[in-house]
């Protein structure tokens, strides 16, 4: 069974900060995604990887980065935290092209 | 660039009732259709795609290009369906492969009343 695990289910951190969420997935999986989940706005997009040390922006990158040195990995970083990046974070990897996306358990994180 | 809409933030039925979660998409090329469900203190989970054609814990959903919608639909609704069920699109590339990306939509709280 696919695991993608998220490094903290609740955090919360200071504006101004610089916020890391790592995601690890154990499938060796090419595609990695994050989304940012928030009520009556569904899922959004914010950056995803096809290979390691490769990104792509998503729907809405401003404020954040990403980076993948390894394979299992792929870690958000909010460079300097604001309070309108308070949200609940949710990680996937897929196989390949087209494959289901499966997602981690979420990182809900406030920004205070 | 695509778009996907549900309608409903939120809907309500009773055991045993006919349920239909609409979705309706924009996007000018060919694409794959998911929906995806998640129930209380469960991740996120794949609750099925279009091209797979089946039925999944008794849900279906067809795939009607001329109206651009993807509706899931159940004929008799159980309790244990009750959760956040979220449609989306991810473009076709030539060939039939998908990018991968998903884009969601704003998502629909099905409550199943005993």
């Amino acid at each position: 069974d696919v695991k993608v695990t998220q490094s903290s289910r609740y955090l919360v951190k200071r504006t101004g900060e610089k916020v890391f969420l790592e995601c690890v997935q154990d499938m060796d999986h090419e595609n990695m995604f994050w989304y940012r989940q928030d009520p009556g706005l569904g899922l959004r997009l914010i950056y995803f990887s096809y290979d390691v040390k490769m990104k792509e922006k998503g729907d809405i990158p401003e404020g954040y980065s990403v980076s993948r040195e390894k394979k299992e990995r792929f870690s958000l970083i909010l460079e300097s935290a604001s309070t309108n990046q308070t949200s609940m974070y949710l990680c996937a990897s897929s196989l390949g092209h087209g494959r289901t996306q499966h997602f981690g358990d979420g990182t809900r994180l406030s920004i205070l | 660039a695509q778009r996907v809409t549900q309608p409903e933030k939120l809907l309500s039925v009773f055991k045993g009732a006919p349920v239909e979660l609409k979705c309706n998409y924009s996007y000018s090329g060919s694409p794959e259709l998911f929906w995806y469900v998640q129930y209380s203190r469960q991740r996120l989970q794949l609750l099925l795609r279009h091209i797979s054609r089946e039925s999944i814990k008794g849900f279906t959903a067809d795939l009607n290009k001329g109206e651009t919608s993807f509706h899931l639909k159940k004929p008799f609704a159980q309790e244990e369906d009750s959760a956040m069920y979220y449609c989306a699109l991810s473009p076709l590339k030539a060939g039939g492969t998908s990018y991968g990306k998903l884009t969601f939509g704003q998502g629909t709280i099905l409550t199943v009343h005993p």
